[in-house]
Order: structure tokens, then sequence, then C-alpha cells
């Protein structure tokens, strides 16, 4: 089966712009998460959807961030604007009904200058 | 979420086994053990889950005393494509279940 897609796969903005990354994860899946690793940092959970609601966006900074997942199936973690502490690799991924296993991307390595 | 506390860093060589102890404390009765494996650039991925005693599958051992209160993960023979980062995760599957990520175990395996 396919995996999770994202793109781009890297990314370059100045501090003040803006960004969207995109995931689409794998088929079926009803859970989609969005991850911050900062580099030599495990991944820091941003925010975990149920289909296309939120269940949890308590680390999310609402200030700048923001991720929709319309249609229950992919979704979009956007930054705006981004400053320099938001370099950092952003992953999706995603689990099934029957197991709390998550399926990661490749990352999305977003550098801020 | 339990907190876990794993070391840093272990050095290995190829065909060795590999052991990495994991502390949570505090974990709960509905609490399950997940190790992730990371390599660079890319982004986790499971290795294994236990609730108690010893779980095997094709790539790892995971170990859990009868206190739950440590686990241990068994890669045996390793090669130098086991070289990674390990992440000890512990957390309630069936409610809400959330994965809150350490800054795990970098494991270098070397010839």
């Amino acid at each position: 089966e396919a995996g999770v897609a994202q793109s781009p796969r890297y990314k370059i903005i100045e501090k003040r712009q803006s960004v969207a990354f995109w995931c689409n994860p794998i088929s079926g899946h009803a859970t989609l998460y969005w991850y911050q690793q900062i580099l030599g940092q495990g991944p820091k959970l941003l925010i975990q959807f149920q289909n296309n609601g939120v269940v949890d966006d308590s680390q999310l900074p609402k200030d700048r961030f923001s991720a929709e997942r319309l249609k229950g199936v992919d979704s979009t973690l956007k930054i705006q604007p981004a400053k320099l502490e938001d370099s950092a690799v952003y992953l999706c991924a995603s689990s099934g009904q029957l197991s709390n296993e998550q399926f990661f991307g490749p990352g999305t390595r977003l550098t801020v200058l | 979420l339990a907190k876990t506390t794993q070391p840093i860093s272990m050095d290995s060589y190829e065909g060795q086994e590999v052991n990495i102890t994991c502390s949570h404390n505090n974990i709960a009765t509905n609490d399950y053990i997940t190790w992730y494996q990371q390599f660079p650039s890319q982004g986790p991925r499971f290795i294994i889950q236990g609730y108690k005693t010893k779980v095997t599958n094709e790539v790892a051992s995971l170990f859990i005393p009868a206190d739950r209160k440590s686990s241990t993960l068994s890669l045996p023979r390793v090669s130098l494509s086991d070289t990674a980062v390990y992440y000890c995760l512990v957390g309630d599957m069936f409610n809400d279940y959330k994965l809150s990520f350490g800054a795990g175990t970098t494991v270098t395996v070397r010839a």
C-alpha cells in the first residue's frame, strides 16, 4: 500500500513569510497527525485529527499555525508569519481504526532565514 | 502521559546484541509501551509494542518486567543499517492515544 505522502520535501523562506505543507495519509486512515521535529529532538505533536475534526491541538501555536482537514482525507498545515524558531522538519502521520500504530511520511524540512 | 527516560546514546559493533532500557516509573494501568525507530531524513517507524512480559517480532524483542516500570528493547545481531535513533513511548492505546516522543537513544553500529 502507498505510504503517507508529504510535499514539498524542502522549503526555504524568510522570516515573516507564509508557508504551507500538504499531507496525504494512507487510504482509509481516519486519524492524522502533524508533528514538529527540531534538530536533535524527538517529534512534538502539533495537532491530531480524527476524520475532519480536531482531537488535540494543545501544542499548536495558534497565533501563527493553522491546520485543516476539510474532507477527512488530506491535510494542510500553514505557518503565517514564520519565525526563525520554526525551522524544523514537519512530519505528518496517520493511523487506522484497528491499530494505534502511526505511519509517518518523509517530512518537510523548513528553513526560515 | 507517562514520562520516559532512556540513554542518550549507545555504541555497538556489527553482529552484537543491543539492549536499550527505558524507565517509565509512573506508567498507568492502561498504558502500553511502544518503540519507534528513526533514520536520518525519514519519519519514525514502528518497531514493537507490548503491555507486559515479552513480545517478539521479526525485528526485535521487548522485555517488560512485572512492575512495568521499565522496559528493554533488544535488537539481535545488529548491522550497520540499524544505526538510528530509537524512541520509547508510553501511552493509553485505547483512550485518546497520543505519542509523546523524548530525545530518544542514538544507536551507532560500527563495523
